[in-house]
């Protein structure tokens, strides 16, 4: 089945530090990735929608220069977490889809950040 | 304003029992929609997944009950197992794949043995 990877698993980095996040389509090719937040025992809140070759449309209260995504090719989007506070601390997960019709969305297993 | 409604917040069930899971929905624009099971430290799993021209639809031991007129739907987990504690959530879009899912605030299952 499709493959969604997401590196790195778990990253723990000083205030101020920015920090990027990737996440592949293994083995398919995704032309749109999401990207969520998650905190703790806590739903999926959607941050922003990726499009492979154009900018990324954010949700309402996301700031996009906090965090910036790029989608360079049909497996890669990247998250990256600019000078980075305690508050930004969360569980960041992505999914993609193949592109075939009615295909449901396939997640990565998420990168937790931790800020100190 | 939270487009998707779930409940119970935790579920306890007793290995073999029925695990219900409820689910309301408030956009009709909404087409598809998902359950998906997720472990601690893990992104969520696609479980099963129904469109509304169906009320009904099974996998396994997981079925889908849905109910178009109330805007309701529902998973049921049939002889419940310990490994099926997890927390699942339902979630809805509209079409599948390139449209965000919304999801709802999940439920916490605990299957004792």
């Amino acid at each position: 089945g499709a493959v969604v990877s997401q590196h790195p698993s778990w990253v723990i980095c000083k205030s101020g530090t920015s920090v990027k996040i990737e996440c592949r389509s293994l083995d398919f090719q995704a032309t749109t990735m999401f990207w969520y937040r998650q905190f703790p025992k806590q739903s999926l809140m959607l941050m922003a929608t990726s499009n492979e070759g154009s900018k990324a449309t954010y949700e309402q209260g996301v700031e996009k220069d906090k965090f910036l995504i790029n989608h360079a090719s049909l497996t890669l989007s990247t998250l990256t977490v600019t000078s980075a506070h305690p508050e930004d601390s969360s569980f960041y997960i992505c999914s993609a889809t193949e592109p075939r019709l009615n295909q449901p969305q396939h997640f990565g297993d998420g990168t937790r950040l931790s800020i100190l | 304003q939270q487009q998707v409604k779930q409940s119970p917040q935790s579920l306890i069930v007793q290995k073999g029992g029925i695990s219900i899971i409820n689910c309301a929905y408030e956009n009709t624009a909404f087409d598809y929609f998902p359950w998906y099971q997720q472990f601690p430290g893990k992104g969520p799993a696609l479980l099963i997944a129904i469109r509304p021209d169906v009320s009904e639809k099974k996998e396994g031991r997981f079925t889908i009950s849905f109910n178009k007129s109330a805007k309701q739907f529902s998973l049921h987990i049939m002889d419940s197992q310990p490994g099926d504690s997890a927390t699942y959530f339902c979630a809805a879009s509209m079409g599948t794949g390139r449209r965000a899912l919304t999801f709802g605030s999940g439920t916490r299952l605990q299957v004792q043995p």
